[in-house]
């Protein structure tokens, strides 16, 4: 059974550093890993989808990476800012969607 | 391009009415999710449905709740008698084919009095 694990399940770092939040999965089988972010009493905002073919991608201050051999994929955020608070999920999509346990993030200014 | 679309964004039912929870899915895409969140947890997957069939059930309860998504229209997460503990976030995702990207729609907050 596909298990994903999001580690550290809490972060608090200043505005402007920079970061990496991790997610391991158990079962490399996955057709695609995406990021989300939600923030309070919110839905789920996507921030990056990598295909299994592909080894990273970047959006803005964003960059996700995809290992599938060591099951592993990272969201790196550079120069950290307040609105980026929130709570940032992992999700794998093999014959369903494998959510990760979350990582809550918290930029102090 | 609309994304998700939930409606209502905000229900409050009382314990034993019926709660109607509609979800229209972005543009092009055939194939809807339907998810629970209850306060201070994550997402637990209820149930995936195509157009006129429902793929996988496995996370719906046994009891009062059904789901739907028809030829034409939203489809619709039906909970029957509802209790206090059906109070929850509910949000649903759609994809253009099987799990591939999702997008979310922004949720439906039911409160049950």
């Amino acid at each position: 059974k596909q298990e994903v694990t999001q580690i550290p399940a809490a972060l608090s770092v200043p505005e402007g550093e920079n970061l990496v939040l991790n997610c391991s999965f158990t079962d490399s089988a996955i057709y695609n890993l995406q990021w989300f972010r939600q923030d309070p009493g919110k839905g789920l905002t996507s921030l990056l989808l990598i295909q299994s073919s592909q080894r990273e991608q970047t959006s803005g201050r964003l960059n996700a990476s995809l290992d599938k051999s060591s099951g592993r994929s990272t969201l790196y955020i550079a120069a950290s800012q307040p609105g980026d608070s929130a709570t940032y999920l992992c999700v794998g999509a093999g014959n369903q969607f494998y959510f990760g346990t979350g990582t809550s993030l918290t930029v102090i200014p | 391009n609309a994304g998700v679309m939930q409606n209502p964004r905000h229900l409050v039912r009382r314990r034993g009415q019926e709660a109607r929870l509609r979800c229209s899915p972005m543009k092009g895409h055939s194939h809807v999710y339907w998810y629970r969140q209850l306060p201070e947890e994550g997402l637990k997957f209820m149930v995936y449905l195509q157009k006129e069939n429902i793929i996988d059930e496995s996370g719906m309860p046994k009891e009062r709740f059904s789901a739907e998504f028809p030829k034409e229209g939203p489809s619709i997460l039906r909970i029957q008698q509802v209790v206090r503990g059906d109070s929850a976030a509910y949000f649903c995702a759609s994809t253009r084919t099987g799990p591939y990207e999702q997008y979310f729609g922004p949720g439906t907050r039911l409160t049950v009095t």
